[in-house]
Order: structure tokens, then sequence, then C-alpha cells
């Protein structure tokens, strides 16, 4: 069946301006992750949702940074006046439930800001 | 806070030599430990997924061994060959301490198989 798929896989944007990254999870999975990876760093744990409950918010970088998910299904993770330290690739992963299960990533989001 | 270490951070070997990742974690209050392979440019592809009660796990050519008191896991593979050239990365799902709950990850190894 299809995989996690994301949504543009390259972005390129000024510093200042907001950007829109999309993730559509395996069909089926109720738990959808959102982490960052820049360059030469780990992968670092963004956000969580579970179903449509609210979301743990606690691991965003800062208060520019959102994400919403709607239906139980697509999620969109928003930055806000985007700055050069942004810049990474963003990826998203879903899993049957929340909690310690397999978690299933797609390809990514590379954000460049200039 | 839990802090994952993989060494090496970089390893190139010929084909068809067997090889070990290593990779250790700070805190033993884990579920369980997932290696994944990285392509450049490519999400991550699930290799192998240790339960906390578990000791190793096996596919194919490779085997991941883990001892959680002494908080370290390896990844073994086997006849190695060029395809097998990426990032392995190593995480845990430790027990969450009131704060965001996710996997923590290591920086990974690069590897690379000469052909």
């Amino acid at each position: 069946g299809a995989g996690v798929s994301q949504s543009p896989s390259n972005k390129v944007t000024e510093k200042g301006k907001d950007v829109e990254l999309r993730c559509d999870p395996i069909s089926g999975h109720t738990a959808l992750y959102w982490y960052r990876q820049s360059l030469g760093q780990g992968l670092e744990f963004l956000i969580y949702f579970q179903g449509n409950s609210a979301p743990d918010k606690s691991g965003l970088p800062s208060d520019r940074f959102s994400a919403e998910r709607t239906g139980g299904s697509v999620s969109t993770l928003t930055i806000q006046r985007t700055q050069q330290e942004d810049s990474a690739v963003y990826l998203c992963a879903s899993s049957l439930a929340q909690g310690p299960y397999e978690q299933y990533f797609g390809p990514g989001t590379r954000l460049t800001v200039t | 806070k839990q802090e994952v270490t993989q060494i090496p951070a970089a390893l190139s070997v010929p084909e068809g030599e067997n090889l070990v990742l290593n990779c250790s974690f700070t805190d033993s209050a884990i579920y369980n430990l997932q290696w994944f392979r990285q392509d450049p440019g490519k999400g991550l592809t699930s290799l192998l997924l240790i339960q906390s009660s578990q000791r190793e796990q096996t596919s194919g050519r490779l085997n991941a061994s883990l001892d959680k008191s002494s908080g370290r896991s390896t990844l073994y593979i086997a006849a190695s060959q060029p395809g097998d050239s990426a990032t392995y990365l190593c995480a845990v799902w430790g027990y969450s301490g009131g704060g965001a709950d996710g996997l923590t990850f290591g920086k990974g190894t690069h590897l690379i198989i000469q052909p």
C-alpha cells in the first residue's frame, strides 16, 4: 500500500516568509509525528498527534512553529517568519497508534531559507 | 534526558566484510530500540525493531542485539554489499517523562562499502 507522503519535496523561501509543509500518513495509522533533521545534527522530535487529540507541542523549537491535523489524517506543519536556522529536512512519520510502535517515515521536505 | 550515541560516525570497508555498528543510550528505561537506514535525499527505512524484553532481532543479513541494562545495541551486517552504503540510524523510545514523546535518535553512522 501507499506509504507516508510529504509535499513539497523541496522548498526554498526567503527569510521572514511563512511556509506550510504537508504530511499524508499511511491509511489507518492514527499517530503522526514530525521530526527535523538539520545538517550535521541528529533527528529532532518536534510534535506528535494521536487521532484527533490535541498535540503535545512541547518539542516545538519556538512559537513560530505550529502544526495541525485535520480529520485525524493529513497534517500541516507551519513555520511563520522563517529564519535561516530553520533550514533543514522536515520528516513526518506515522504509526498504528501513539506509543512505542514501529514508525514509518516519509521522504521529507528539504527547506532552505535564504 | 535521553542521549543516543553512535560509533563510528563514518566507516568505509571493502565489499564482503562483516561489520558492526554500535549504538549506546544513557537511560535504560526504554520501550524499544529501532534501527533505520537513510539513503541520500530520502527518508528513513525501518530495518529492525527490538522490544525492551528482547535480546536480538534478525532480518536477512542484518542482526541487531540489545543489552538494555548496559544501554547498548549493535547492528551486525554480514557479507556487506555496495548497496548497503547508507547512513544507519539508531533510535530509542523511552518512557515519557511528562514532556514530548517520540523517538530519540543518534546522529548516525555513514557507511560506505567499496566495490
